[in-house]
């Protein structure tokens, strides 16, 4: 069965203080591996699509990564607005459209 | 540029009460469109896709029901709720592509069943 872990489960930083969020992943035949920001009550916002393993993608203070078994989202710098929850989703080979998600990293950024 | 709109944004419904939740998307055509519930401390969990017009895959056999009357409408329907229904109801599309496309998400419903 497909699988996504996302640890930790919540975050708190500082303004300006660095760190990394994982997603481990269990699946046959990784086709996509994306990266979604969701802020309390809104729908999640699409990031990133990862496709290979060593594959990178940035956009302003974030940054993911691949590898065979997990990805990480780099956030450098963050401010106050990068808080928010950030969910990684997984598709599977066999033709089949699902996307497994985790559950989650809620990250807070304290000014 | 593509949007996609659900509503209503909030619904408070009795036990056994009927359901039907829309969403349109709107700058596209024959997109693939699904239906998800977010449960609280839970992931996404994907209920229902469509890949055109008339064609629904269920991935979770429930008291829910899905259709798709028009290219880029897609309506999550009820006969019966159930308090077990309650939660935040995601619609979202994606293009067709050769490589995988993202999905795209609205903002979602929040159900609550009394």
């Amino acid at each position: 069965e497909d699988q996504v872990t996302q640890s930790p489960e919540a975050l708190r930083l500082q303004e300006g203080e660095s760190s990394s969020l994982n997603c481990s992943y269990t699946v046959s035949g990784l086709r996509g591996l994306f990266w979604y920001r969701q802020d309390p009550g809104k729908g999640p916002e699409f990031l990133f699509t990862l496709y290979s393993a060593g594959e990178e993608k940035e956009k302003e203070r974030l940054k993911a990564t691949l590898t065979k078994k997990e990805s990480f989202l780099h956030i450098t710098a963050p401010k106050p607005e990068d808080s928010a929850t950030y969910l990684c989703a997984v598709q599977a080979g066999g033709g089949s459209e699902k996307l497994v998600f985790g559950k989650g990293t809620k990250l807070t950024v304290n000014p | 540029s593509q949007t996609i709109h659900q509503w209503p944004a909030t619904l408070v419904q009795p036990v056994g009460s009927p359901l039907s939740l829309e969403c349109t998307v709107e700058g596209t055509s024959n997109p693939n469109l699904y239906w998800y519930r977010q449960a609280a401390g839970r992931g996404l969990q994907l209920l229902f896709y469509s890949v055109g017009i008339g064609q629904i895959s269920s991935e979770v056999p429930q008291n829910l029901s899905a259709s798709r009357p028009q290219d880029r409408q897609f309506i999550l329907s009820s006969k019966k709720l159930l308090l077990s229904d309650s939660g935040f109801y995601l619609c979202a599309w994606s293009a067709l592509g050769t490589t995988y496309q993202p999905q795209h998400f609205g903002d979602g419903t929040r159900l609550s069943i009394l």
